[in-house]
This record gives structure tokens, C-alpha cells and sequence, in this order.
């Protein structure tokens, strides 16, 4: 079935430092792709999405392009600052009609 | 500004106990999600509600756990009976059909089983 695999985290990063947050799928056909984020003691909520090949989300600084050709969707951001910290889920929804999440990666931005 | 709400926000039971969990999608909504959350296994989906009819339930326990939409203002998770390796968070999150990948999530349930 469909999977989405990301990197082990936590990940410490200093403010306006890079980020990059690793992302990979399997899935059959073309899936449409998202990342959502996750703060303390909330529920998700969509950070940015992809719905085809070379399509690339973005939204309050961050990015993501969707790579068929290495069926990965890699999250990253030029200069995170420390309202970033939070867990960052990579997921996909494929033709199984749902929605497949990733484990999550926690971020934490120290000042 | 709309919502989804849950309740309860918390909820501790012993094992065996009969255990409820509503939803109030917004208004309008026509997609319904319950998703459980714990360290081990992540976020994992329970059940897909569309236009208050179950199209996917098959994440779920089918031998304790149940999903409904008596109405499109209330979606229920029940465990009956309740087990210790229920204790997780549980996520509703509505949305529309149209744009379904923007799913609005409530605060969660925090269950836990003793």
C-alpha cells in the first residue's frame, strides 16, 4: 500500500538557520502531496501542498517540490525563526481515497 | 470564525468502559475524518465520512471501535469496551469535497485508558 517515509527526528536548528526536512513516498500512480504542521497542543493544519509533477507548494516561507522521478517531496525554508518549532507531517492522498501520514519530524528553533 | 470543536478535550476511563468521542465539523462541511494519534504508530486514519455516509472505515477496529454521522452537525467515535492500548489522541477534521486536502482539524480528545 501506500506509504510516506521522513526523516528521524528531532531536529535543533539556531533562528535563520536553513531547514530541510526530508520526504519520500510510495505510492500508485501520481498522488496529490501535502505537509502539514502540528503546534503544541493543537490540531494540523496544511502548510502547503503539490497535486502534480514539478509542482511546487509554498507558503509562509516554505517550499516543496514534488519529485516524481525520486518520489520525494522535501520540505525546506531559508531562514527558520523560533515560531517554527512544531512537528511537520509529510502525507499524501493517493487513490486509495485517503490520506496516508508520515510520522512526523519535530522542529525546534532556538533563539 | 469556524471550527471544529470536540468533547470531551480530555477524557480518563478504566478499562472495559464504555468511551465517546463527538465531533462538530463546520457548518457546511461535507467530508468527515477521525484519525488517532499516539508516539508508536503516528497519525493513522480511522474513518472517512462523506456527506454523512461512511466511505472508508477500514483503519478501524471494527470489533470495539464505531463511527456515525446521525446528523452533519455531530460525528461519534465510541470504543466499547475500552483497552488500555486505546489511550491515544483522537483528531476529527472536516472539510469539503471539492478542496479535500484542506481538512480543518479540531483540538483532539486525549483518551486515556487505565
Amino acid at each position: 500500500g501506500d506509504s510516506v517515509t521522513q526523516m528521524e527526528g528531532p531536529v535543533t536548528l539556531s533562528e535563520e538557520a536553513f531547514l530541510t526536512i526530508n520526504c519520500t513516498y510510495t505510492a500508485t500512480g501520481y498522488p496529490s502531496l501535502f505537509w502539514y504542521v502540528q503546534y503544541p497542543g493543537e490540531g494540523l493544519q496544511l502548510l502547503l501542498k503539490a497535486t502534480k509533477a514539478d509542482d511546487k507548494g509554498s507558503n509562509k516561507g516554505f517550499e516543496a517540490t514534488y519529485r516524481k522521478e525520486t518520489t520525494s517531496f522535501h520540505l525546506e525554508k531559508g531562514s527558520v525563526q523560533v515560531s517554527d518549532s512544531a512537528v511537520y507531517f509529510c502525507a499524501l492522498w493517493g487513490y486509495g481515497q485517503n490520506f496516508v501520514f508520515g510520522p512526523g519530524t519535530r522542529l525546534s528553533v532556538l533563539p | 470564525d469556524a471550527r471544529v470543536t470536540q468533547t470531551p478535550r480530555h477524557k480518563v476511563t478504566e478499562m472495559g468502559q464504555e468511551v465517546t468521542m463527538r465531533c462538530q465539523p463546520i457548518l457546511g462541511h461535507n467530508t468527515v475524518f477521525w484519525y488517532r494519534q499516539t508516539m508508536m504508530q503516528g497519525l493513522e486514519l480511522l474513518a472517512y465520512f462523506r456527506n454523512r455516509a461512511p466511505l472508508d472505515d477500514s483503519g478501524m477496529p471494527k470489533d470495539r471501535f464505531s463511527a456515525e454521522m446521525p446528523d452533519a452537525t455531530l460525528a461519534t467515535l465510541k470504543i466499547q469496551p475500552s483497552e488500555p492500548r486505546d489511550s491515544a489522541v483522537y483528531f476529527c477534521a472536516s472539510g469539503l469535497l471539492r478542496s479535500i486536502e484542506t481538512q480543518y482539524f479540531g483540538p483532539g480528545t486525549r483518551l486515556l485508558v487505565l
